[in-house]
C-alpha cells in the first residue's frame, strides 16, 4: 500500500532563513514524488518532482528537494525563505510500477509561514 | 494558459438541492480527477477518469456522480447534497505518462446549509 506523511502540520521560520518541509512514504516499487504549493483560494500548484536520476531535484521558486530513499524521504528545501512563500505545502507519491491513472496519494499538507 | 477551469467558483446549497459542478481542460489530458478538500484531511480523490467515455470511483464516492462529456470536460454532481458534503472541490487533469504531474483548477467552494 502506498501512503505519504507530512510529520508537520505547521512550520514557522523566519524571512531569509533557510527552510525544509518534511515528507516520508512508503511505496512497494519505485517511488515517483512530488511536491505542490497552495496559496490561499487557489488550486495545487505543481513545484519539482522525482521520477529517477540524481537525488537533488530543483523546482519552481528557488525550491529543491532532495530523494533519500534509505530513509524514505523527500523533503522540501530552501536556503533563504520569502514572506511569500507562506502557503501551504503537499508531497505525493505514486508507485511508479503501478499503470493506470490512479494511484497518486497526497499527504495532509504543511502549513509554512515565513516570518517577517 | 487557461489550463483546467472550474465553474462555479462559490456555491451555497440547501440539503436535499442537486447541482453539477463543471470542469474544463484545454491541454489536451486524457486523465482527469475530482479530489475535495477538508482541512486536516488532505486531498482525497472522489471519482476520476483515465479517458474519454471512462470513469472509476475513488476514495470517497458516495452521494457523486460523473460524466465524462468530452476530452476537455469532466462533471461533478451531487443528486441530493448533505452538509457532510460541505467541501473544496478541485478537478485536476494529467497527461499520458505517470511521470507527469496534475494540474489543478481553482477549486470550487461549495457550502450546505
Amino acid at each position: 500500500a502506498q501512503s505519504v506523511a507530512q510529520p508537520e502540520d505547521q512550520v514557522n521560520v523566519a524571512e531569509g532563513n533557510p527552510l525544509t518541509v518534511k515528507c516520508t512514504y512508503s511505496v512497494s516499487g519505485n517511488p515517483y514524488l512530488f511536491w505542490y504549493v497552495q496559496y490561499p483560494n487557489r488550486g495545487l500548484q505543481f513545484l519539482l518532482k522525482y521520477i529517477t536520476g540524481d537525488n537533488l531535484v530543483k523546482g519552481s521558486y528557488g525550491f529543491e528537494a532532495e530523494f533519500n530513499k534509505s530513509q524514505t524521504s523527500f523533503h522540501l528545501k530552501k536556503p533563504s525563505a520569502l514572506v511569500s512563500d507562506s502557503a501551504l505545502y503537499f508531497c505525493a507519491v505514486r508507485d511508479g510500477a503501478q499503470t493506470g491513472a490512479n494511484n497518486l496519494f497526497f499527504g495532509t499538507g504543511t502549513r509554512l509561514t515565513v516570518i517577517p | 494558459n487557461a489550463g483546467v477551469t472550474q465553474t462555479p467558483k462559490f456555491q451555497v446549497l440547501k440539503t436535499g438541492q442537486s447541482m453539477t459542478l463543471q470542469c474544463a481542460q484545454d491541454m489536451n489530458h486524457n486523465s482527469m480527477y475530482w479530489y475535495r478538500q477538508d482541512p486536516g484531511m488532505g486531498l482525497r480523490l472522489i471519482y476520476y477518469s483515465a479517458s474519454e467515455g471512462t470513469t472509476d470511483k475513488g476514495e470517497v464516492p458516495n452521494g457523486y456522480n460523473v460524466s465524462r462529456l468530452n476530452k476537455r470536460e469532466f462533471s461533478l454532481r451531487l443528486e441530493s447534497a448533505a452538509p457532510s458534503q460541505t467541501s473544496v472541490y478541485f478537478c485536476a487533469s494529467r497527461g499520458d505518462t505517470s511521470n507527469q504531474p496534475q494540474h489543478f483548477g481553482d477549486g470550487t467552494r461549495l457550502s450546505i446549509l
